[in-house]
């Protein structure tokens, strides 16, 4: 199965900072998502991008699928923002089943 | 839509005990996944289906673990014989094409 490196492991940043993670991936995907988890364990979809570019208010994200690579930048960050924040994709032949990277985990200060 | 849900939230058992989670997926999702989550990690794949076909299995399912889903629409985990090593967090994730959608997890503790 495809391997996912997320990074960096860890950020701190005050309040109204930008930031970017980055994902790589072992092999082509079809399906690549990124997630925020709330202190409850929850996953909350951030975007679904197999390839492009999105944005979501203060959120957007690239995918450049040749190059096997995602990043997720995070503008104007807030103390709600902080996290655990997790890249997943899915080869062809997969089922659709996901492969997680090991998370990055945000501190926002205020 | 109310989302993906599963029950119950919180699970707290004794070693050897057999327990059992439910999840019930988005309506009209077709797919339905199970992952586990261990403290510091990512999710990591258990099984899926499609309908109420079991496609695949990972090897961290050992014989102890089993998944249903009758019918094609809810589907249950159980886990016979607790160890403590089955300590983690339980998720549940359903999808009609791409996109995956998760459940709020069921923490399971195993004394």
């Amino acid at each position: 199965g495809i391997q996912v490196e997320q990074s960096p492991p860890d950020l701190i940043l005050q309040e109204g900072a930008n930031s970017t993670l980055r994902c790589n991936f072992s092999d082509s995907v079809n399906n690549l998502q990124w997630f925020h988890q709330n202190p409850w364990g929850q996953l909350i979809n951030l975007f679904y991008i197999p390839s492009g570019t999105k944005q979501n208010g203060r959120l957007s994200a690239t995918t450049v699928a040749t190059e096997r690579y995602s990043l997720l930048y995070i503008s104007s960050s807030q103390t709600t923002d902080s996290g655990v924040y997790f890249c997943a994709g899915a080869g062809g032949t997969s089922y659709g089943k996901l492969t997680f990277g090991q998370g990055t985990i945000l501190t926002v200060h205020p | 839509d109310t989302g993906v849900s599963q029950d119950p939230r919180h699970k707290i058992t004794k070693r050897g005990q057999n327990v059992t989670f439910r999840c019930d997926p988005i309506s009209e999702h077709n797919r339905l996944y199970w992952y586990r989550q261990t403290l510091g990690q990512g999710p990591e794949f258990l099984t899926y289906f499609q309908n109420e076909a079991q496609l695949e299995k990972s090897r961290l399912l050992s014989d102890r673990f089993s998944a249903e889903r009758p019918k094609g629409s809810f589907s249950t985990l159980e886990i016979q014989r607790t160890e403590q090593g089955d300590s983690a967090m339980y998720l549940c994730a359903s999808s009609f094409l791409g996109e995956q959608y998760f459940g709020p997890g069921t923490r399971l503790t195993v004394t």
